[in-house]
């Protein structure tokens, strides 16, 4: 079945490190983007990816990395610059980019710093 | 910058009963798509509905449909005989471009 997986589901880490959240895609679609969720919130854009080696930030790029080596992948870096990780952290792809595009969303990860 | 207002954090509506949910965004642009997304307690987001800014009928999907004010710059939600997976957080986005904007959420609770 085509989808977006997300790993790890749950995930705790120690002030100071970083950590590396998954996201793979097997519906060939070209643009890739990462979310964060938290209560009362909604979606804020963390950063997004229409081609391969190439990727934009978003509105709260600031202690997050990205890389897109392969279309299917577009991992996130969580670093211990980020001062308040502890979220719901969604990925999401679209096969036309934002704009007029469905995007699909992988089931989260939940990062919580100890 | 576009804006997106959900003015209902949470709402509660008995089975089989009609409820609408509403949006308002801020935009300068003429050209935009709207959409509402739903997150069940699952936690995976799904696309509920869309609509193209340029289109004056309003979108329907089976028990969904919109209701777009385009010159108020508004895109609420009515749900139909509502049923109890219909229980979830409801979003509704904005998309211009390489940019989409989401609300904070509607909280939708369906009682039996």
């Amino acid at each position: 079945d085509g989808g977006i997986t997300q790993s790890p589901k749950y995930l705790f880490r120690k002030e100071g490190q970083n950590v590396t959240l998954s996201c793979e895609q097997n519906l060939n679609h070209d643009a890739m983007y990462w979310y964060r969720q938290d209560p009362g919130q909604g979606l804020r854009l963390i950063y997004y990816s229409q081609i391969v080696n190439d990727f934009q930030k978003g509105d709260i790029a600031e202690g997050y990395s990205v890389s897109r080596e392969k279309k299917e992948s577009f991992p996130l870096t969580v670093t211990s610059a980020q001062k308040n990780p502890t979220a719901f952290y969604l990925c999401a792809s679209s096969s036309f980019g934002l704009a007029g595009g469905e995007l699909f969303f992988g089931e989260g990860s939940r990062l919580t710093v100890l | 910058a576009q804006t997106v207002t959900q003015s209902q954090p949470e709402m509660s509506v008995q089975e089989a009963e009609t409820v609408t949910l509403s949006c308002t965004y801020d935009t300068s642009e003429n050209n935009y798509y709207l959409f509402w997304y739903k997150q069940p307690p699952s936690r995976q987001m799904i696309l509920v509905i869309r609509q193209e800014a340029y289109k004056q009928q309003n979108a329907t999907e089976n028990r969904f449909s919109v209701n777009f004010q385009k010159a108020a710059k508004s895109f609420s939600l009515k749900i139909s005989d509502s049923q109890l997976g219909d229980t979830a957080m409801y979003f509704c986005a904005f998309s211009r471009d390489d940019k989409i904007i989401f609300g904070k959420g509607t909280r939708l609770h369906i009682l039996p």
